[in-house]
């Protein structure tokens, strides 16, 4: 069964600093990676995805990822943080490109302090 | 670009009653996935439906029912509502044919209360 892992429920950065967002997965086969960000009382956007080629991906809001399958890692990253990036962000699994559901982490809420 | 729709916004329904939860997928897509997501939790998969027949299941108790219709839309069915049903309510749909991107699209949610 695949899943992903996400160790830190809360992480802070300092405004312009640096931020991480660890996850980890574990799947079968070839893995198809997302992350997803959600606001408060809001749906979950898509930010970026991993499905094959460069192990760095990029996504929107300069959100960018990198895939380490040594590792079995999908960390989020941003060189310099913003206060409206603080929301709660997920990592996300799929096993394939049909039909099937996406599983995801427990969520880390992520804290951009002023 | 058209997003899912998913209606109502917000339901409060009392212990033991029934709630009907709606979503409308992008144009073309032909998945949708719902999903359930309590308070401080990650969401939860509940079932999905493929071309109008249920491709997967998850964690959707006996008393929730769902189908997907002809026009693609999908309707979540919840009875004998429990406190523990309230919760967000998401809806996401994808398009499994040749331009699948991958990603799900998720729907703004449906929060429901029970009181």
């Amino acid at each position: 069964a695949q899943s992903v892992a996400q160790p830190e429920d809360q992480v802070n950065v300092a405004e312009g600093n640096p931020l991480t967002v660890k996850c980890t997965y574990s799947v079968s086969g070839n893995p198809y990676l997302f992350w997803y960000v959600q606001y408060p009382n809001r749906g979950l956007q898509f930010l970026l995805k991993y499905i094959t080629g460069d192990n760095l991906v990029k996504g929107s809001y300069g959100f960018e990822a990198e895939f380490n399958k040594s590792q079995t890692s999908f960390h989020l990253k941003k060189p310099s943080a913003l206060v409206s990036d603080s929301a709660l962000y997920f990592c996300a699994v799929r096993d394939n490109f049909g039909n099937e559901k996406l599983t995801f982490g427990t969520g880390t809420r992520l804290t951009i302090i002023p | 670009a058209a997003g899912v729709i998913q209606s109502p916004r917000h339901l409060i329904k009392e212990k033991r009653e029934t709630a009907t939860l709606k979503c409308y997928p992008i144009p073309r897509h032909d998945t949708v996935y719902w999903y359930q997501q309590g308070p401080g939790q990650d969401p939860q998969f509940l079932i999905s439906f493929y071309e109008k027949m249920q491709s997967d299941k998850g964690s959707i108790p006996d008393r929730f029912s769902a189908q997907q219709f002809s026009d693609y839309h999908s309707e979540l069915n919840m009875s004998s509502l429990e406190l523990g049903d309230s919760a967000l309510y998401f809806c996401a749909s994808s398009y499994s044919g040749r331009s699948n991107t991958g990603e799900l699209f998720f729907g703004e949610g449906s929060r429901l209360t029970v009181l």
